[in-house]
């Protein structure tokens, strides 16, 4: 059975900063794809990044990154340079043929961006 | 692009009475989830549609909720009767027919049972 874990329940960092959210996952498939979603307070869940099974390179999109340790099982992401309106929850999730390739989510860690 | 549409925002209602939650996905695209979301808790899949067939409703409670998907475009969920755990943002999802393709969600619809 797929599983991800996020160990942080919740997270500060000063503005412009750069911050890590951590994200191990446990699945037995070979083909799976990971995702980084943020949740602002509004409750809209918004597509930040993905990294495939398969993908040698590590993915970036603007300002987030995805740190992808395959051999570790984890998929971190990086959020450079951080914002104000950074402040949300973050859930990390994965999704894979064994699943149908429906999402499975972990807990969510809370980022809060000081000023 | 318009993303995807649901309605209502929110509801409240009292509990064993009966709710619906309607879902506009982005168009052309072939798959459409819903998914409950408990407060503090991250997003569980309830069920998913490819076109208008179901692929997985194994986490549906099929004694007081039901899903359709008209056309294989728009989709409602249907809660009767609801209970009070039944309190919980629901999010809808769609995706394009290829695999692995990342799902966009709609708003949600937050549901508080009293």
């Amino acid at each position: 059975a797929q599983k991800i874990t996020q160990t942080q329940p919740g997270m500060f960092v000063q503005e412009k900063e750069a911050v890590t959210l951590d994200c191990t996952y446990d699945t037995s498939d070979q083909s799976y794809g990971l995702f980084w979603y943020k949740q602002p307070s509004s409750g809209e869940m918004i597509f930040l990044i993905y990294q495939g099974s398969y993908d040698e390179q590590n993915a970036t999109e603007g300002r987030y990154s995805l740190n992808f340790q395959k051999a570790r099982k984890s998929a971190n992401l990086v959020i450079s340079a951080s914002q104000l309106g950074d402040s949300a929850m973050y859930f990390c999730a994965m999704s894979s043929r064994d699943s149908s390739y429906k999402l499975i989510f972990g807990s969510g860690t809370r980022l809060l961006v000081r000023p | 692009e318009a993303g995807v549409a649901q309605s209502p925002r929110y509801k409240i209602i009292e509990k064993r009475q009966s709710v619906a939650f309607w879902c506009n996905p982005i168009s052309g695209h072939a798959t459409l989830y819903w998914y409950q979301q408990i407060l503090g808790q991250g997003p569980k899949l309830l069920i998913q549609f490819q076109n208008n067939g179901v692929v997985d409703d194994s986490q549906l409670p099929k004694d007081r909720f039901s899903a359709e998907r008209l056309k294989g475009v728009d989709s409602t969920l249907k809660i009767q009767p609801a209970k009070l755990e039944d309190s919980a943002v629901y999010l809808c999802a769609s995706s394009s027919l290829a695999l692995q393709e990342t799902q966009y969600f709609g708003p949600g619809t937050r549901l508080l049972v009293l």
